[in-house]
């Protein structure tokens, strides 16, 4: 079985700066999908970026960024210039290849606090 | 074009009683989950539905908890009769093949 896990269970941020947030996941399947999901206080969760495993470009959408290590098994989030608004709790997330047994089913890390101080 | 919606947005029930919980999918979306996170744990994985279909539904915790999907378009999710640990935050996400899950803003169920 697929597992996903975030290490830290909160990290801060000041507005403007530089932060990157971990994941690491285990799984036996060479093609798949990670991504980033934020969840801000209103509970709607929101996709961040999504990587493609068989891709060995990272994905970037707009200040967010992401570091994919397909060997060491790591994709974290880099979001440059933070805001405000970017204050949430951040969950990666896994889900195996389209056809597979566990197609479309998402498995998810422990979710890391992001705040960011003005 | 709506997202994913979810009602009621927050319930309260006692031990024993039944409670519906309600998901509409994103319009053409074949594939609907039910996830649903615990407080301090992390989101775990329910069932899926492929129209009307149950595709997987290793993730439901025991028989009461009870998953339709009635023609393909909305689904209920009816826990009866609810106890403590049910208590938690359910997610309804739907997807199409190939794209992007898209997640309701959820249903917080509150077990007293």
């Amino acid at each position: 079985a697929q597992t996903v896990t975030q290490s830290q269970p909160e990290m801060s941020v000041q507005e403007a700066e530089t932060v990157t947030l971990s994941c690491t996941y285990d799984t036996s399947e060479s093609d798949y999908y990670l991504f980033w999901y934020k969840q801000p206080p209103s509970r709607q969760m929101i996709l961040v970026i999504r990587q493609e495993a068989y891709k060995q470009q990272n994905a970037t959408e707009n200040r967010f960024s992401v570091n994919f290590q397909k060997a060491a098994k790591s994709f974290s989030l880099k979001i440059s210039d933070s805001q405000l608004g970017d204050a949430a709790m951040y969950f990666c997330a896994y889900r195996g290849r389209d056809g597979g047994t566990s197609y479309g089913k998402l498995t998810f890390g422990q979710g890391t606090i992001l705040t960011v101080h003005p | 074009e709506a997202g994913v919606t979810q009602f009621p947005s927050h319930s309260v029930i006692e031990k024993g009683q039944t409670v519906t919980l309600r998901c509409d999918p994103i319009s053409g979306h074949d594939n609907l989950y039910w996830y649903r996170r615990v407080m301090g744990k992390e989101i775990k994985f329910l069932l899926h539905f492929v129209k009307e279909s149950k595709q997987d539904e290793s993730g439901m915790p025991n028989n009461r908890f009870l998953a339709e999907r009635t023609g393909g378009t909305y689904s209920t999710l009816k826990v009866q009769p609810a106890e403590l640990e049910d208590s938690g935050v359910y997610f309804c996400a739907s997807s199409q093949a190939g794209l992007a899950t898209y997640f309701g803003p959820g249903t917080r169920l509150t077990v007293t």
